[in-house]
């Protein structure tokens, strides 16, 4: 079965924090993508990537970066994070065949206090 | 833009209901239409898929029918379980280099005794 773990379920940091949310899959997906959830609003990309090193703005980038270091691991970066980045976000992966058939994380909920 | 709209929520049926979630899309060309669950505490699972006009996708007693004259793919089920209890996420790619994915904003089905 393909695995998609991150790094914490949950997760509290301040106004203005530096956060690292981690993403990890074990079938050599060469796809990854970062979404936020919120109520009422489904899903929303914030960045995707489509190899070691590539990455691409989603809808939502701003606030956000991310780094794809190995094929495995896709970072989300929120370089001072805001109150209204409290959301669950959830990492994705996916083969270049079937891009949109993805597999994805439990999620980490983080609230910015 | 691409958009994908689904029936609000909650849903509340009792075991072995009939259930039927609406969704109707807008896209141009022909995308691939896809139904995503979330169970509680989890990320998002494929449930179903259909990639042409008139395709039936269907998976645990689940089916969808690709309807391309009504823009439409709705989730039926005969007999509804209270295992069922989840959201529920219509989606569909375009069929563009990247595939990108557009989620409606998810019905929740809660299943009751």
């Amino acid at each position: 079965d393909v695995k998609v773990t991150q790094s914490s379920r949950y997760l509290v940091k301040r106004t203005g924090e530096k956060v690292f949310l981690e993403c990890v899959q074990d079938m050599d997906h060469e796809n990854m993508f970062w979404y936020r959830q919120d109520p009422g609003l489904g899903l929303r990309l914030i960045y995707f990537s489509y190899d070691v090193k590539m990455k691409e703005k989603g809808d939502i980038p701003e606030g956000y970066s991310v780094s794809r270091e190995k094929k495995e691991r896709f970072s989300l970066i929120l370089e001072s994070a805001s109150t209204n980045q409290t959301s669950m976000y959830l990492c994705a992966s996916s083969t270049t065949r079937d891009r949109a058939e993805q597999y994805f994380g439990p999620g980490t909920r983080l609230t910015v206090t | 833009g691409d958009s994908v709209t689904q029936m609000e929520g909650p849903v509340t049926l009792s075991e072995e209901a009939f259930l039927t979630i609406n969704c109707t899309y807008t896209a141009t060309g022909y995308p691939s239409l896809f139904w995503y669950v979330q169970y509680p505490g989890e990320g998002l699972q494929l449930l179903l898929k259909a990639t042409k006009a008139d395709d039936k996708g269907s998976n645990k007693g689940f089916e969808a029918t690709y309807r391309k004259e009504t823009t439409s793919f709705h989730l039926e089920k005969g007999s509804v379980q209270v295992s069922d209890s989840a959201v529920y996420f219509c989606a569909l790619s375009d069929q563009g280099g990247y595939q990108k994915v557009t989620f409606g904003t998810g019905t929740k089905l809660q299943v009751i005794p």
